[in-house]
């Protein structure tokens, strides 16, 4: 079944230590991209990725870092996460930039 | 930046009736999405219009864009239980900046029973 995984669902972590939300899609498609969702403000894209070793930033990448080793892979990894980065995380991918996206199921993040 | 903005934010029918959602842009865009999502969950790609099409369907929903009111429309026919989620409109970025799409606030939609 063609998808997007995001691991884990759900994470409680405290202001300061390092996590990562995994991304996996198993589509083959070129461009991968993290996005935010918060209440009254929509989605808002973190960081992108138009193929292997090739990412960007998006419109709120402060505080994020991304990595695209493999291209199936696209790891969003909070450094030093504070409780500004309380979020619903979504990742995302497309056969090119602009084609119709495929999104995980989210990540629910709380930072305390 | 936000690029869409839908309208209304939020919308309340009768099952059996239509559904029409609104969507706003600023900038010149290569085409414009339609998702929705059920509370909580991933967005589903529901339709995608070009920038030179005017009308698209699929299924019970029908879009359209008026380019040059930088504005799209989705109708949802015969509304169902099922239909009840937020409809996002999304759209390119032709105009540079960072790559990929936008994303308005969202529609919520009801249909009640």
């Amino acid at each position: 079944e063609a998808q997007v995984t995001q691991n884990p669902r759900y994470l409680i972590t405290v202001t300061g230590k390092k996590l990562t939300v995994t991304c996996s899609q198993n589509m083959n498609h070129e461009y991968m991209s993290w996005y935010r969702q918060d209440p009254g403000l929509g989605l808002r894209q973190i960081y992108y990725s138009m193929n292997v070793e090739v990412t960007d930033k998006g419109d709120v990448p402060e505080g994020y870092k991304v990595s695209r080793k493999e291209k199936r892979n696209f790891p969003l990894i909070l450094e030093s996460p504070s409780p500004n980065q309380t979020s619903l995380y979504f990742c995302a991918s497309s056969l090119a930039h602009n084609s119709p996206l495929h999104f995980g199921n989210g990540t629910r993040l709380t930072v305390t | 930046s936000q690029q869409g903005e839908e309208d209304p934010q939020a919308l309340s029918i009768q099952e059996g009736e239509n559904a029409t959602m609104n969507c706003s842009y600023k900038t010149s865009i290569n085409n414009l999405q339609w998702y929705r999502q059920n509370s909580g969950r991933g967005l589903v790609h529901l339709i995608l219009i070009r920038s030179n099409e005017r009308e698209k369907h699929s299924g019970r929903l029908r879009v359209t864009l008026d380019t040059s009111k930088k504005s799209s429309s989705l109708l949802i026919t015969a509304s169902r239980a099922a239909d009840t989620a937020s409809y996002f409109c999304a759209t390119d970025r032709s105009g540079g900046g960072a790559d990929g799409l936008t994303f308005g606030k969202g529609t919520h939609l009801i249909i009640q029973p």
